[in-house]
C-alpha cells in the first residue's frame, strides 16, 4: 500500500464548478500538508499548505485536512479554464530535518468552458 | 524574492553517454536543495537531497549522482545514461527550518534515445 493514494482522474468539469481534490494516507505522522499544481511541462508550484487539522482558505482555493479519517482535500470555487493542470498532494512529518515530502501520483484536473 | 533555475531544458542524449543537469538557487542562503524524477503520469520520485555543501544523501540506488560544490549549486550527473533515465528531472529547495515547504525550478525533460 503506497503511503500516499490520490485518484489520478482524469477529472472534467464545466467552469464554474466546485472542484474537490482528494488524498488518504496511511502514515499518522504526517502533520504538514501542501498541494501543488503542475501545468503541462512546466515545474509543480506550491498552492496551499496547512499543519495538522482543520481548514484554509486562499481566494477561490481551500484545503481542508481530517487527521481522524487521514484524508485531506482541496476545494477549488468558481473553477476556471486556467485551473486545469495536474494537483499534487504532498505531506510531511515533521521534525524531519532534510523536511522530505511524500507526494501522491496527482489529478489531471480540465475545466471546459 | 528566491528564484530557482534548471538548464538545460530540454535534453537528448544517446544511451551511454554522461549527464550533467545544473540548479542554481538565488535570494536564500544555505537552502535543502533536492532531485526529483517524474516519468510520464507518474507522481515525484526523490532522488537526491543536501542540506548543505558536500552533503549528499541518496533515495534511489541507481546510475545517477549529485554534487553540491557551492551553497545554491546543485548538480545532478550520470557517466552512462539508461533509457530508464528518461524522464522530467526537477531540482526544489526549501528552507529546512522549522518549515517543510519545497520550491521547484522548471524541469528539465530528458529523453536517453
Amino acid at each position: 500500500q503506497k503511503e500516499v493514494e490520490q485518484d489520478p482522474g482524469p477529472l472534467s468539469v464545466p467552469e464554474g464548478a466546485i472542484v474537490s481534490l482528494n488524498c488518504t494516507y496511511s502514515n499518522s505522522a504526517f502533520q504538514y500538508f501542501m498541494w501543488y499544481r503542475q501545468y503541462s511541462r512546466k515545474g509543480p508550484e506550491l498552492l496551499m499548505y496547512t499543519y495538522s487539522s482543520g481548514n484554509k482558505e486562499d481566494g477561490r482555493f481551500t484545503a481542508q485536512v481530517d487527521k481522524s479519517s487521514k484524508y485531506i482535500s482541496l476545494f477549488i470555487r468558481d473553477s476556471q479554464p486556467s485551473d486545469s493542470a495536474t494537483y499534487l498532494c504532498a505531506m510531511s512529518v515533521v521534525a524531519s530535518r532534510y523536511g522530505k515530502l511524500t507526494f501522491g501520483q496527482g489529478t489531471i484536473l480540465t475545466v471546459h468552458p | 524574492s528566491q528564484t530557482i533555475h534548471q538548464w538545460p531544458a530540454t535534453l537528448v542524449q544517446p544511451v551511454g553517454s554522461p549527464l550533467s543537469l545544473e540548479c542554481t538557487v538565488e535570494g536564500t542562503s544555505n537552502p535543502n536543495l533536492y532531485w526529483y524524477r517524474q516519468a510520464a503520469g507518474r507522481g515525484l520520485q526523490l532522488l537526491f537531497y543536501s542540506v548543505g555543501i558536500g552533503q549528499i544523501s541518496s533515495e534511489v540506488p541507481q546510475n545517477l549522482s549529485a554534487s553540491r560544490p557551492q551553497d545554491r549549486q546543485f548538480i545532478l550527473s550520470s557517466k552512462k545514461l539508461l533509457l530508464s533515465d528518461s524522464g522530467f528531472y526537477l531540482c526544489a529547495w526549501g528552507t529546512g527550518q522549522g518549515s517543510y515547504e519545497q520550491y521547484f525550478g522548471p524541469g528539465t525533460r530528458l529523453t536517453v534515445t
